[in-house]
């Protein structure tokens, strides 16, 4: 079965501290991973995807997600958070024919001053 | 990227009615989706949208209940007909651009519906 599981459903970090939202998927070939961010009242903007090749992707605003096949994981970091980081977080993987995106559940991060 | 806006951005609605939510993208797209975030929770696919072909809908959701339109590559319409308080959700329409990247989906900014 193809999933998406984020662990963690919220965390909340001070300012500048570092972040690490986990990600853990279920799929039975390499997958094609993807991180979206929602603001409070927004859509989604994508932060970054993986499909193939360095494991290491950076996306915008400062984030980069490691893509590590024996964990099954595609866990997203950010060194220094800042207040306007605050939002939810999705992972996500493309799925069902390459058509359909299968979310997690949401992580949302609340940043402390 | 694409740039995808959406009508309306928000709406209250009595159960029973139907409402027609339009979305628009700066570009022709092949593929367009819907997706539905009920209060709290995730992001559910309810049906992929591609010009010229019927609408294909995931498990659960049905033509009736919410009937997409897909009349040109930068156009596409979803309907919740009949609703109940249950249909309160978001509804964000999504596009994969043509070429390379179309794995790659962008959203727009959502529809935030409440039935009373």
């Amino acid at each position: 079965a193809q999933s998406v599981t984020q662990p963690d459903i919220h965390i909340t970090v001070s300012e500048g501290a570092s972040l690490e939202l986990r990600c853990n998927y279920s799929y039975g070939a390499t997958p094609y991973l993807f991180w979206y961010v929602q603001s409070p009242g927004q859509g989604l903007q994508l932060l970054l995807k993986y499909f193939s090749g360095d494991t290491l992707v950076q996306g915008i605003k400062g984030f980069e997600a490691e893509f590590k096949r024996s964990q099954s994981s595609f866990n997203l970091r950010k060194p220094s958070v800042h207040w306007s980081d605050a939002a939810e977080y999705f992972c996500a993987l493309l799925g069902g024919g390459y058509n359909k995106l299968i979310f997690g559940a949401g992580t949302r991060l609340a940043v402390h001053p | 990227s694409a740039v995808i806006s959406q009508k309306p951005s928000r709406d209250i609605c009595q159960r029973g009615t139907s409402l027609t939510i339009q979305c628009q993208v700066d570009s022709q797209v092949t593929m367009m989706f819907w997706y539905r975030q009920q209060p709290g929770q995730s992001l559910t696919l309810i049906a992929t949208a591609n010009q010229g072909s019927e609408a294909t809908y995931e498990s659960g959701f049905v033509i009736d209940k919410f009937p997409i339109s897909r009349p040109n590559l930068t156009f596409s319409t979803l309907t919740v007909s009949n609703m109940s308080p249950e249909d309160s959700s978001i509804y964000l329409c999504s596009v994969a651009p043509s070429g390379t990247t179309q794995e790659t989906q962008y959203f727009g900014p959502g529809t935030r519906l409440l039935v009373l």
